[in-house]
C-alpha cells in the first residue's frame, strides 16, 4: 500500500460526458502528479501540483483540468469525453517538488463508450 | 527533451534464472535520478529501485540490481533468482534533479516461466 488513494477505481461513461477523478496523497506529501496510461502504453505526464499551486504541465488536453485543494487532495476533471480518453489515470505523490521517487495510487480506470 | 528508451517490449526468463532488462536515456544534464518501476497485473506502480546519477555505486535491492553506465546513458535492471511474482511490466524512468515531472519508457513485459 503506497498510501496514495484514488477514487473511483473504475468508471464507465459515455462520449461527451464529464467525470472527476479524485486523489489523496500520502500523509505529508505536498506534490501531486497525474499520469495517463492508455492500453499497454507507457505513462504520459499530465500535470503536477505542489502545495496547491500548479507547477508543471505535460501533455494535458484543454478538455482536462486539475486542481489541488488546501487539504492537499487533488481532482482531475475530464470533460467532453472521447473514446480515446479511455485509459488508466494514475495519481502519484512525493514529499518535495523536485526530488525523489513518486508513490503511485492504484489508478482510476476510465472507459468511455 | 529527455527521453527514455526500453528496446525490449517483451522478455521471458525461467524461474530461478537471471534476466536483464535494458534502458537507455537521453539527457544533457549531469544531475538526475533513475528508477525502475514494476507494474503487475493489479496495475499498481511499485518502485523497484532507484539510482542517483552522482553515485558511482550501482544500487541493489535484494534480488534486484542495476548496471548504471553514466557515460553510455544506460541503466539496466538485473533480476536474480527470478520468481513467478516478478512477472510484470517494468518501466524505466528518468527525473532530472529540480524537475517536476518523471519521464517513463514504454515498458518491458517480463514473463517468468515455471
Amino acid at each position: 500500500d503506497s498510501g496514495v488513494t484514488q477514487t473511483p477505481k473504475h468508471l464507465i461513461t459515455a462520449t461527451g460526458q464529464r467525470v472527476t477523478l479524485r486523489c489523496s496523497p500520502r500523509s505529508g506529501d505536498l506534490s501531486v502528479y497525474w499520469y495517463q496510461q492508455s492500453l499497454d502504453q507507457g505513462l504520459q505526464f499530465l500535470i503536477q501540483y505542489y502545495n496547491g499551486e500548479e507547477r508543471a504541465k505535460g501533455n494535458i488536453l484543454e478538455r482536462f483540468s486539475a486542481q489541488q485543494f488546501p487539504d492537499l487532495h487533488s481532482e482531475l476533471n475530464l470533460s467532453s469525453l472521447e473514446l480515446g480518453d479511455s485509459a488508466l489515470y494514475f495519481c502519484a505523490s512525493s514529499v518535495e517538488s523536485y526530488t525523489g521517487e513518486l508513490f503511485f495510487g492504484e489508478g482510476s480506470r476510465l472507459t468511455v463508450l | 527533451a529527455q527521453t527514455v528508451t526500453q528496446s525490449q517490449p517483451e522478455m521471458s526468463v525461467q524461474e530461478a534464472e537471471t534476466v536483464t532488462l535494458s534502458c537507455t536515456y537521453d539527457t544533457s544534464e549531469s544531475d538526475y535520478y533513475l528508477f525502475w518501476y514494476k507494474q503487475p497485473p493489479s496495475r499498481q506502480m511499485i518502485l523497484v529501485i532507484r539510482q542517483e546519477a552522482y553515485k558511482q555505486q550501482n544500487a541493489t535491492e535484494n534480488r534486484f540490481s542495476v548496471n548504471f553506465q553514466k557515460a553510455a546513458k544506460s541503466f539496466s535492471l538485473k533480476i536474480s533468482d527470478s520468481q513467478l511474482g516478478d512477472a510484470a511490466m517494468y518501466f524505466c524512468a528518468y527525473r532530472r534533479t529540480r524537475s517536476n515531472d518523471m519521464r517513463f519508457g514504454a515498458g518491458t513485459r517480463l514473463t517468468v516461466k515455471p
